[in-house]
């Protein structure tokens, strides 16, 4: 299986910050990594798919790098709705798996 | 507007059997594949594997391999997941999703991400 390893587990911010979330993979996975929002009782969200595509209607304000195996998920600018738990995800090889997730907060 | 609508939460005792459904709206089957995907109390995510409802063919983790059954019934929209045997860590909320497909070749299909999402069923196991 391909490792994700995400980090950092959760992060304190404020409105109008940027962060950035990090994912590397075990292996090499092209550019088959997207990243999904997850809020508490509601289905995750695509935001990023193939590493830096933004799906549409998905604000700006997120971006997506990659370098090698290393992948990085930046919100500039922090809004309130931001703050939810992120997940990498690699669809290149089955089983597709997750990072550990990422839990933004105020 | 394309949109998954699975089952109600279900209340099972360990040993019982379940089907959950997700209905799919707008054309949301047709040519693409569907994935399950769980979340545990208090855990991250989790694929299952993934069904491609015009044939059936499924392609499953293999952690759940044997644990679970996906089948569809094209003709109406709908994916099914399937337990034969209920077990208490089989509790969680499952989601299903439609995966965006990348390219086909002639040996392999690449895939994007889980661009729709089910509002996922809560399966709780408990004796």
């Amino acid at each position: 299986d391909i490792q994700m390893t995400q980090s950092p587990s959760s992060l304190s911010a404020s409105v109008g910050d940027t962060v950035t979330i990090t994912c590397r993979t075990s292996q090499t996975i092209s550019s088959y990594l997207n990243w999904y929002q997850v809020k508490a009782g509601t289905a995750p969200k695509l935001l990023i798919y193939d590493s830096m595509s933004l799906k549409s209607g998905v604000p700006a304000r997120f971006s997506g790098r990659r370098s090698a195996t290393t992948f990085t998920l930046t919100i500039s600018s922090l809004q309130p709705e931001d703050f939810a738990t992120y997940y990498c995800q690699q669809s290149f090889n089955m089983p597709w798996t997750f990072g550990q997730g990422t839990r933004v907060e105020i | 507007e394309v949109q998954l609508v699975q089952s109600g939460a279900e209340l099972k005792k360990p040993g019982e059997s379940l089907r959950i459904s997700c209905y799919g709206s707008g054309n949301s089957f047709t040519n693409h594949w569907i994935a399950w995907v769980r979340q545990m109390p208090g855990k991250g995510l989790e694929c299952l594997g993934i069904i491609h409802p015009e044939d059936s063919i499924s392609v499953y983790s293999p952690s759940f391999q044997g644990q679970v059954t996906f089948s569809a019934d094209e003709s109406n929209s709908t994916a099914f997941l399937q337990w034969a045997s209920l077990k208490d860590s089989d509790t969680g909320i499952y989601y299903c999703a439609r995966v965006v497909v990348a390219m086909t070749t002639y040996d392999r299909v690449y895939y994007y991400g889980m661009d729709v999402w089910g509002q996922g069923t809560t399966v709780t196991v408990s004796s």
